[in-house]
């Protein structure tokens, strides 16, 4: 139970371009999502905590016009990278919280996304 | 700001002995704290948390403590198997949010 998956696992993009990444809660459902971006050997960073229905609510230095976030439904929350560049490069991974498992901080991560910008 | 701080040095360890972790925070004490575990190239994988009120908690061969007067949580896998080898992160709870460590490698030597 409590399975989150994202799509797609990895994505190779040329500079310029738009890459969406898709976060579901599989048998779930998640009112709220993270974004998390991570560098090798650094710990994850948050970027943005998604609402459903509602604007996302963006960490400081995180540019809103850059990533985009849309939590359409309750299973679903995409995230837009608009205009790749090379500094952009990471691994994406999303979390989402189940209200009625276990212990409502509990955050489950989906396998994250490797992104490549050439 | 809070500072989250885990050893960056791996730990090596032989099978059988009891991995133990640290996690050391600088400012506020947290309502709760969590250990996740992490394998590369994948997303974290939850394993216990501990409110602030509360000392210790155990799941299987895992135990965390946690003390608000030194700001620190300590994280033990005994009985320790190759298949425990990955990083362990630490996070606190940051109004609602969560802020991670760098993580902590572990080996597990056969």
């Amino acid at each position: 139970g409590a399975v989150v998956s994202q799509h797609p696992s990895w994505v190779i993009c040329k500079s310029g371009t738009s890459v969406k990444i898709e976060c579901r809660s599989l048998d779930f459902q998640a009112t709220t999502m993270f974004w998390y971006r991570q560098f090798p050997k650094q710990s994850l960073m948050l970027m943005a905590t998604s609402n459903e229905g509602s604007k996302a609510t963006y960490e400081q230095g995180v540019e809103k016009d850059k990533f985009l976030i849309n939590h359409a439904s309750l299973t679903l929350s995409t995230l837009t990278v608009t205009s790749a560049h090379p500094e952009d490069s990471s691994f994406y991974i999303c979390s989402a919280r189940d209200l009625n498992r276990g212990h409502q901080e509990t955050q489950y991560f989906g396998p994250g996304t490797r992104l490549l910008v050439l | 700001s809070q500072k989250i701080e885990q050893n960056s040095e791996a730990l090596n360890i032989q099978e059988g002995k009891t991995a133990t972790l640290t996690c050391n925070y600088t400012n506020y004490s947290p309502a709760y704290l969590q250990w996740y575990r992490q394998d590369p190239g994948r997303g974290p994988v939850f394993l216990l948390l501990i409110r602030e009120n509360e000392k210790e908690k155990r799941k299987e061969r895992l135990k965390v403590t946690f003390d608000t007067t030194l700001k620190q949580s300590l994280f033990h896998i005994t009985a320790s198997q190759p298949a425990d080898s990955a990083t362990y992160l630490c996070a606190l709870d940051m109004n609602n949010r969560l802020a991670f460590g760098k993580g902590n490698q572990v080996v597990v030597i056969p």
